[in-house]
């Protein structure tokens, strides 16, 4: 039972342009989302985080979007680089500093 | 501020055998977290410590998975026997009370 769903295992988009990353959850308890970005060979990265009495929130190139009634979110990078390549992770949790489950990530390609 | 610790960063073992891995996390942080990332896959969570407590261990394989975090500091995962569904990346993390998680490189683990 996938609690949360990245559907899209794939991205690429020109250097420049908007990257829109999506991510789906089932369970209705979770009130903590978080966004990871992993080079290969490393452990991943905190991005962003949003708490689910947020709609939205913003961090330079970085926004995440959260929908609770569609239990939907979204990473938006606004312009995006070459170095944003690498695998994106939404993770959530019930409350922030409990355990967190993870999307399967979706690889993003910036191509120049 | 240095970030989370972890060693060995490549195992490779013969089924059977026992394996253990090392974490440090990041100075202050309470909480310490193992996760199990199956290629393909996002990472999901084995076990969680708070100081040197056991918060969450429901996906921890007890007959053979074993960690311990003496003195609320340092941590180690042990595997013994391995079989060879283990092969996988073993992530270390930690976090300050309510702040988002941080990740080692993780130790890659090999089962032959």
């Amino acid at each position: 039972d996938q609690q949360v769903k990245q559907n899209s295992p794939s991205l690429s988009v020109q250097e420049g342009r908007i990257s829109i990353l999506n991510c789906d959850y089932t369970n209705s308890m979770f009130d903590y989302f978080l966004w990871y970005k992993k080079y290969p060979a490393e452990g991943p990265t905190f991005l962003i985080s949003i708490s689910s009495i947020k709609d939205k929130n913003e961090d330079g190139r970085f926004t995440v979007f959260l929908n609770k009634s569609a239990k939907h979110l979204s990473l938006h990078i606004v312009p995006s680089q070459p170095g944003d390549s690498a695998v994106y992770f939404c993770a959530a949790s019930v409350d922030a500093g409990n355990m967190l489950t993870f999307g399967g990530g979706t690889r993003l390609m910036v191509k120049p | 501020e240095a970030g989370v610790a972890q060693s060995p960063r490549y195992k490779i073992i013969e089924k059977r055998q026992s394996v253990a891995f090392w974490c440090n996390p990041i100075s202050g942080h309470a909480t310490l977290y193992w996760y199990q990332q199956i290629l393909g896959q996002g990472p999901k969570l084995l076990i969680q410590f708070q100081n040197n407590g056991v918060v969450d261990d429901s996906q921890l394989p007890k007959d053979r998975f074993s960690a311990e975090r003496l003195k609320g500091v340092d941590s180690t995962l042990k595997i013994q026997p391995a079989k060879l569904e283990d092969s996988a990346v073993y992530l270390c993390a930690s976090s300050p009370r309510g702040g988002a998680q941080h990740f080692g490189d993780g130790t890659r683990l090999s089962i032959l």
